[in-house]
C-alpha cells in the first residue's frame, strides 16, 4: 500500500495484560521503525527491521516488549505483562534504504 | 550517538509573521535532516528535508538551512498561517550507518488568527 497502516487505533487492557500491535509498512520499504509517543511528544525509539531482521534494537525493554516482522505479514509489536508507563501512543514508520520515514496513524494503548 | 537539541519548545506568532525553529546535532557524520509536522492527534508527515550537500532547499512557504560547520540546521516558515499550527519535530541521521533518526523533543507553533 501507499501508506503505513496501523492497527488498532485504540488498544486498552488492564495492567499485566498482553498488548499486540500491528503495522503494515509500505509496500518497497525495507525498514520498519517503532516509536513510543508519550505525553511529552518526545519520540522513543523502540526497535528497528532490515525486511524481517532486527536491525537495532537498543530502544527495547527486552524483559517485556518483543517485535516481529515477519514474510508476508503485518509487522508486530507485543508487551508481556503491560504496567500503567507503557499507556502512550504507537508509532510505526518505514523507508527505502536512505529516505524519509512514513509513519502510521499510530496505536493509542491505554493501560487502565 | 547522535545528540539534537531543538529550540523553542513553544512558539507563538501572529497569523503572517515569521517563524524559525532552530536544530543543532553533534555528530558530524550525520547527513540527512527531515523535518516532520505533527497536527494534534495525528501521524507525523514529512514537510521538508535536506541533505548535507546543500545549504539551503525551499519548498513554497517553507524553508530549510544547514550549517554543517556549526552543526545546525533551522526551519523557517514564513507568512504563518493558522493551519501551520501544529508541534513541528526535527531530526538528523547517517544514512550509511544505522538508518535511525535521532529526533529533537517538537516545537509546538501556535499561528493566531
Amino acid at each position: 500500500g501507499e501508506e503505513v497502516a496501523q492497527t488498532p487505533k485504540h488498544l486498552v487492557r488492564g495492567e499485566g495484560q498482553k498488548a499486540k500491535l500491528y503495522c503494515a509498512p509500505i509496500k518497497g520499504h525495507s525498514y520498519v521503525f517503532w516509536y513510543q509517543q508519550v505525553l511529552k511528544n518526545e519520540f522513543k525509539f523502540l526497535i528497528s527491521f532490515q525486511n524481517e531482521n532486527v536491525f537495532d534494537e537498543t530502544g527495547m525493554p527486552k524483559e517485556r516488549f518483543s517485535a516481529k516482522c515477519l514474510p508476508n505479514s503485518p509487522c508486530s509489536l507485543e508487551i508481556q505483562a503491560t504496567k500503567l508507563e507503557d499507556s502512550a501512543v504507537y508509532f510505526c514508520a518505514s523507508s527505502p534504504a536512505g529516505g524519509a520515514q512514513h509513519f502510521g496513524d499510530g496505536t493509542r494503548l491505554s493501560i487502565l | 550517538g547522535e545528540n539534537v537539541e531543538q529550540h523553542p519548545s513553544t512558539l507563538s506568532v501572529q497569523e503572517g509573521d515569521s517563524a524559525v525553529i532552530k536544530c543543532t546535532y553533534s555528530d558530524s557524520a550525520s547527513n540527512y535532516f527531515p523535518w516532520y509536522k505533527q497536527e494534534l492527534g495525528k501521524r507525523p508527515q514529512l514537510i521538508i528535508d535536506i541533505r548535507s550537500n546543500v545549504g539551503e532547499k525551499k519548498d513554497q512557504r517553507i524553508a530549510v538551512t544547514l550549517n554543517k560547520t556549526a552543526k545546525h540546521f533551522s526551519l523557517h516558515i514564513t507568512e504563518t498561517q493558522p493551519e501551520d499550527s501544529a508541534v513541528y519535530f526535527c531530526a538528523a541521521s547517517e544514512p550509511g550507518g544505522s538508518y535511525i533518526p535521532t529526533f529533537g523533543r517538537g516545537t509546538s507553533l501556535i499561528v493566531h488568527p
